[in-house]
């Protein structure tokens, strides 16, 4: 079955940077596209960002956009996010999620990991 | 951006009865291009339709989607216990992916 299991979170000073990973089993990784959610404490749901099957396209939320970075490597099925001055709106659990479709851009996520911690705080 | 506006914020019901979660948009979602997705406390969203009405794999039957255009809902025919959680919908036909704030579903 789909597994997706996020690491790399904790705790880090507003500007600082952070890179969380997220290794995927039970799944063609090479051939789904990927997310990241975040959702903060006691708040809802906010997308982030998506990467193509390929890597070649991202997508990135108004958010995020210029700080944050999406990529995968296919040989490892791992998919990760570089987060760079990071402030304390960030702090957050970061979802990976399976893309449910088929098509190269971001649609729904039909299997979510468990999540990691990000707490940006000084 | 598109705007998905969730009502109730908080419906109280008990077992066995029928649940009705509603699900708004700011403009038109193209394609009926809209998910659905159940929270319990303490995990990870899980997949419940998609494109309006379109059941995820391995999804009672009780839960159906329906809606077009600006408007959808929800509806879960009889309430178990392990129904009680968050309900978010998700629009995806216009980027960027929006969702909305989430109605909460509780035993009364």
């Amino acid at each position: 079955q789909v597994q997706l299991v996020e690491s790399g979170g904790g705790v880090v000073q507003p500007g600082g940077s952070l890179r969380l990973s997220c290794a995927a089993s039970g799944f063609t990784f090479s051939s789904s596209g990927m997310h990241w959610v975040r959702q903060a404490p006691g708040k809802g749901l906010e997308w982030v960002a998506f990467t193509r099957n390929d890597g070649r396209n991202d997508y990135y939320a108004d958010s995020v956009k210029g700080r944050f970075t999406i990529s995968r490597d296919n040989s490892k099925n791992t998919l990760y996010l570089q987060m760079n001055s990071l402030r304390a709106e960030d702090t957050a659990v970061y979802y990976c999620a399976k893309e449910g479709s088929t098509v190269l851009t971001p649609r729904y996520c039909d299997n979510w990991g468990q999540g990691t911690l990000v707490s940006v705080s000084s | 951006e598109i705007v998905l506006t969730q009502s109730p914020g908080t419906l109280s019901l008990s077992p066995g009865e029928r649940a009705t979660l509603s699900c708004r948009a700011s403009q038109i979602v193209g394609g009926s291009h809209l998910a659905w997705y159940q929270q319990r406390p303490a995990q990870a969203p899980r997949l419940l339709i998609s494109y309006a009405s379109s059941r995820a794999t391995g999804i009672p039957d009780r839960f159906s989607g329906s809606g077009s255009g600006t408007d959808f809902t929800l509806t879960i025919s009889r309430l178990e216990p392990e129904d009680f959680a968050v309900y978010y919908c998700q629009q995806y036909g216009t980027s960027p992916i929006t969702f909305g704030q989430g109605t909460r579903l509780e035993i009364k």
